[in-house]
C-alpha cells in the first residue's frame, strides 16, 4: 500500500532563517504531488505541484519554493523565513490520473 | 483559476440533528468533488467524493449532492455524534491542463453538542 511521510512534524525557526521541509511517497510510482500550507484556522492553500521529476508549478508568489529531486520525494525550501511563513504545511500526493488527494502528517512551523 | 466557497464557516448541532455543508464552485468544467474531514492537529482525511455524472452519493450516515447546473455540491451528516466534531472541507477539481491539483473551500467547523 502506499505511504505518505513528511518531516520534521513541528520546527520553531527564527526570522531570516532557512527552512527545509521534505516529503516521500512509497508504494506508487511517477505520483502527482502538492505542497499546501493551512493558517492557523484558515483553509487550505496551495502552493506547488509536480508530475514529475523537475517539473514545478507555483500558485502564488512568495519567498518559499520547492523541489523534486526524485520521483517520490518533494522538498518546501526557503532561504529567508517571514512571520507570516507560520502556519501547517502538508505535502500530498495523488496517483497519475487518479482524483484522490492523500495528505502527509503535516508540519507545524513557527517563526518567532 | 476555479473558485470554491464554503458555508457556514461554523455550525453547532445537537447530538442526533442532521448538519448540512453547502460549496459552490466557478469553474462549470469541474468534474471531482470531495469532501475531506479534519480533526484537531491533524491531516484531512477524505471522508466521501462525488463525480460530476453522479446527481448524489450516500456512504452511511453520510451523503454529498451535486447540481451542475447551479455549480454547488453539499454534505449532509445524518444522526451526528460527538466525534463528527471537526473541521469539514469541500474541493473541486478544475479542468486545467496537466493540474491535478484541488481547490479548496475555506472550511466548515462543525460542533456536535452531546
Amino acid at each position: 500500500s502506499q505511504t505518505i511521510h513528511q518531516w520534521p512534524a513541528t520546527l520553531v525557526q527564527p526570522v531570516g532563517s532557512p527552512l527545509s521541509l521534505e516529503c516521500t511517497v512509497e508504494g506508487t510510482s511517477n505520483p502527482n504531488l502538492y505542497w499546501y500550507r493551512q493558517a492557523a484556522g484558515r483553509g487550505l492553500q496551495l502552493l506547488f505541484y509536480s508530475v514529475g521529476i523537475g517539473q514545478i508549478s507555483s500558485e502564488v508568489p512568495q519567498n518559499l519554493s520547492a523541489s523534486r529531486p526524485q520521483d517520490r520525494q518533494f522538498i518546501l525550501s526557503s532561504k529567508k523565513l517571514l512571520l507570516s511563513d507560520s502556519g501547517f504545511y502538508l505535502c500530498a500526493w495523488s496517483s497519475q490520473g487518479g482524483n484522490t488527494i492523500y495528505f502527509g502528517e503535516g508540519s507545524w512551523l513557527t517563526v518567532v | 483559476g476555479e473558485n470554491v466557497e464554503q458555508h457556514p464557516s461554523t455550525l453547532s448541532v445537537q447530538e442526533g440533528d442532521s448538519a448540512v455543508i453547502k460549496c459552490t464552485y466557478s469553474d462549470s468544467a469541474s468534474n471531482y468533488f470531495p469532501w475531506y474531514k479534519q480533526e484537531l492537529g491533524k491531516r484531512p482525511q477524505l471522508i466521501i467524493d462525488i463525480r460530476s455524472n453522479v446527481g448524489e452519493k450516500k456512504d452511511q450516515r453520510i451523503a454529498v449532492t451535486l447540481n451542475k447546473t447551479a455549480k454547488h455540491f453539499s454534505l449532509h451528516i445524518t444522526e451526528t455524534q460527538p466525534e463528527d466534531s471537526a473541521v469539514y472541507f469541500c474541493a473541486a477539481r478544475g479542468m486545467d491542463t496537466g493540474r491535478r491539483a484541488l481547490t479548496f473551500g475555506s472550511g466548515t467547523r462543525l460542533q456536535v453538542q452531546p
